[in-house]
This record gives C-alpha cells, sequence and structure tokens, in this order.
C-alpha cells in the first residue's frame, strides 16, 4: 500500500515551459486535492476533485489545469510556466468518513521555474 | 483576510516539558479542526483532530482543546520529546465543503534535548 505517491519529485523549467505533474493514490478516496507550499507559508488550494471527471477550483487556480480521468489519478498541469510558480506542490487525498476529513499528504514536488 | 492563523512562527522547548501550539480561526462554518505534522522534505501527515461539538480530543501525549466562543484552538504535547521537532500546520474545514481545509502558515517547534 504506497498511499499517495508524487511524480517527478523535482523539476526545473525554463519560463514559458510546460509539464504534468501526476499525483496517484492506491486508497480507494473519492477527493483528491492540489496544494502548493510557499516559503513561511501555509498550504494554499490550487484544485481539487470530488470524483472521477470532476473538478472544481481552489482559492489558488490562476495558471493551473487539472483532470481526472480516472479515480487514482489527479494531474495538475501548468501550461506556460512563470518564475512565481516555483513552490512545492502536495497532492492529497481523503474520504468523507464520518465528520472526518483527514487528508493523506504525497511527498511533494519541488518545482523551480528560472 | 486569512481565516486559519498561526501567530507563533516559531517555538523552541525543553524535552520533557510542555508544548502549546496556537491557533485562532474567523469563520463561523468551520465545524472541524485537525492537526498535521511536517518533517523537512516530506508531506505534511495528520496528528489529531476534533469537531466542534467537543471541546478536548486527546491522542496520547497529544491533546486539542477547542473554544468555540473564542474562536481559538490549542496543540498540547506533553511530554515533548526531540523527535516532535517539526512544523505543525492547524487546519480548518467546514463538513458542507467537500472535506476541503483552510491551513495556518504553521509553528515550528524545536525541542532541545
Amino acid at each position: 500500500n504506497a498511499g499517495v505517491t508524487q511524480t517527478p519529485k523535482f523539476r526545473v523549467l525554463k519560463t514559458g515551459q510546460s509539464m504534468t505533474l501526476l499525483c496517484a493514490q492506491d486508497m480507494n478516496h473519492e477527493y483528491m486535492y492540489w496544494y502548493r507550499q510557499d516559503p513561511g507559508m501555509g498550504l494554499r488550494l490550487i484544485h481539487y476533485s470530488v470524483g472521477e471527471g470532476t473538478t472544481a477550483k481552489g482559492e489558488v487556480p490562476d495558471g493551473y489545469n487539472v483532470s481526472r480521468l480516472k479515480k487514482q489519478n489527479f494531474l495538475l498541469g501548468l501550461e506556460s510556466a512563470a518564475p512565481s510558480q516555483t513552490s512545492v506542490y502536495f497532492c492529497a487525498s481523503s474520504y468523507p468518513r464520518g465528520s472526518t476529513y483527514e487528508q493523506y499528504f504525497g511527498p511533494g514536488t519541488r518545482l523551480t521555474v528560472t | 483576510d486569512q481565516q486559519v492563523k498561526q501567530n507563533s512562527p516559531s517555538l523552541s522547548v525543553q524535552e520533557g516539558r510542555i508544548s502549546i501550539l496556537n491557533c485562532d480561526y474567523t469563520n463561523s462554518m468551520f465545524d472541524y479542526f485537525l492537526w498535521y505534522k511536517k518533517y523537512p522534505a516530506e508531506g505534511p501527515t495528520f496528528l489529531i483532530s476534533i469537531s466542534s461539538i467537543k471541546d478536548k480530543n486527546e491522542d496520547g501525549r497529544f491533546t486539542v482543546f477547542l473554544n468555540k466562543s473564542a474562536k481559538h484552538l490549542s496543540l498540547h504535547i506533553v511530554p515533548s520529546q526531540p523527535g516532535d521537532s517539526a512544523v505543525y500546520f492547524c487546519a480548518a474545514s467546514a463538513r458542507t465543503n467537500a472535506g476541503k481545509s483552510t491551513f495556518g502558515d504553521g509553528t515550528t517547534l524545536t525541542v532541545k534535548p
């Protein structure tokens, strides 16, 4: 049981390049989330999904797109990377269990845009 | 406007003593609160949570207290151990909001041997 995995772990992009970050979970969770964490700050929600085929915007969605074609995968795309998108990206998943919404996080992807 | 605030960026305590981490929130719709622990180069891991219908929840050395009238919660770690040194994030969610959590900026706890 791997939990939540993220690919790649590190990436350096030039301004204007595109890339896709992959998140996979093997816990059969319905909900999945993408966050970014900047130095000295908490996690800010980019996009999230409440089920296969559905996505919604979070707090900071501009410059990112997502897709959830399969329940276990949640992809985050950067179409034209900007230096302001330099950050650590975390994927998480959860399932509603009574009143709990604890999230299970992946190890993160450190992205640098030059 | 930040809805979840952790006003202390850092806290240093001696091994064996109590660590108290604080968190304030502004949104009355929040009805579930969580604490996550994060080590460097790892993702956050869930630590403990509390529902708004309770004022205390205990799990081993970790206790979370909730004061709804003051919109304040705190995490107590007793006794503190060097392995507890990490960044602690407070998070709040509303049952009606797809399980989304709003996170504070975190408090870095250092436990000195």
